[in-house]
């Protein structure tokens, strides 16, 4: 089944402790992208990468890193969580950057830092 | 600066009625237009698109129009189902490269 794979669902985590979460894809997708969702704000764009070693700023990519090793695979790194950074995070993928259907997402990442 | 609004953040309708939800947007670049359905604990999926160079798409039970002068779309969706409740979000991009979606509007469709 075609699909956009994030881990783990849910996470509580402690301010300052860095975490990884996990994104793949099986559609050989060169796009992907990671989004954080927020009560009235709706979807913004973290980072996202064009292809593989080529990544770029979103919107809002203060305190986020991203890295893009294999095709498959855009995990997002948390240096140093901050409570700000609460929230359901999502990523998502197309073929490319550019697709009549926008983009398939995960079933998303909700992560709460205390 | 919120290229894309959504103002209404929830909607509620009966089962069978029309819903229309509504998406507003500031870049007259845009040309290409989408709207997604969310339900709680999925993430968003694709449910219809417009071109800039029409002014209406149909789907089954699900109608998107466009107003290029007032910059404006709306979802409509005849007749509503309890199954359609859901977060709907529409997106706009220039040439369907980098979509910028609205902040989502909440639909429950009451049996």
């Amino acid at each position: 089944e075609a699909q956009v794979t994030q881990n783990p669902r849910y996470l509580i985590t402690v301010t300052g402790k860095k975490l990884t979460v996990t994104c793949s894809q099986n559609m050989n997708h060169e796009y992907m992208s990671w989004y954080r969702q927020d009560p009235g704000l709706g979807l913004r764009q973290i980072y996202y990468s064009m292809n593989v070693e080529v990544t770029d700023k979103g919107d809002v990519p203060e305190g986020y890193k991203v890295s893009r090793k294999e095709k498959r695979n855009f995990p997002l790194i948390l240096e140093s969580p901050s409570p700000n950074q609460t929230s359901l995070y999502f990523c998502a993928s197309s073929l490319r950057d550019g697709d009549l259907y926008g983009y398939t997402f995960g079933s998303g990442t909700r992560l709460t830092v205390v | 600066d919120q290229q894309v609004k959504q103002n209404s953040p929830s909607l509620s309708v009966q089962e069978g009625r029309i819903s229309i939800l509504n998406c507003d947007y500031t870049n007259s670049m845009f040309d290409y237009f989408l709207w997604y359905k969310k339900y709680p604990a999925e993430g968003p999926t694709f449910l219809i698109s417009i071109s800039s160079i029409k002014d209406k798409n149909e789907d089954g039970r699900f109608t998107v129009f466009l107003n290029k002068s007032a910059k404006h779309l709306s979802l409509h969706i005849v007749p509503s189902q309890p199954g359609d409740s859901a977060v709907y979000f529409c997106a706009a991009s220039i040439r369907t490269y980098k979509y910028i979606f609205g902040t989502g509007t909440r639909l429950k469709v009451l049996a």
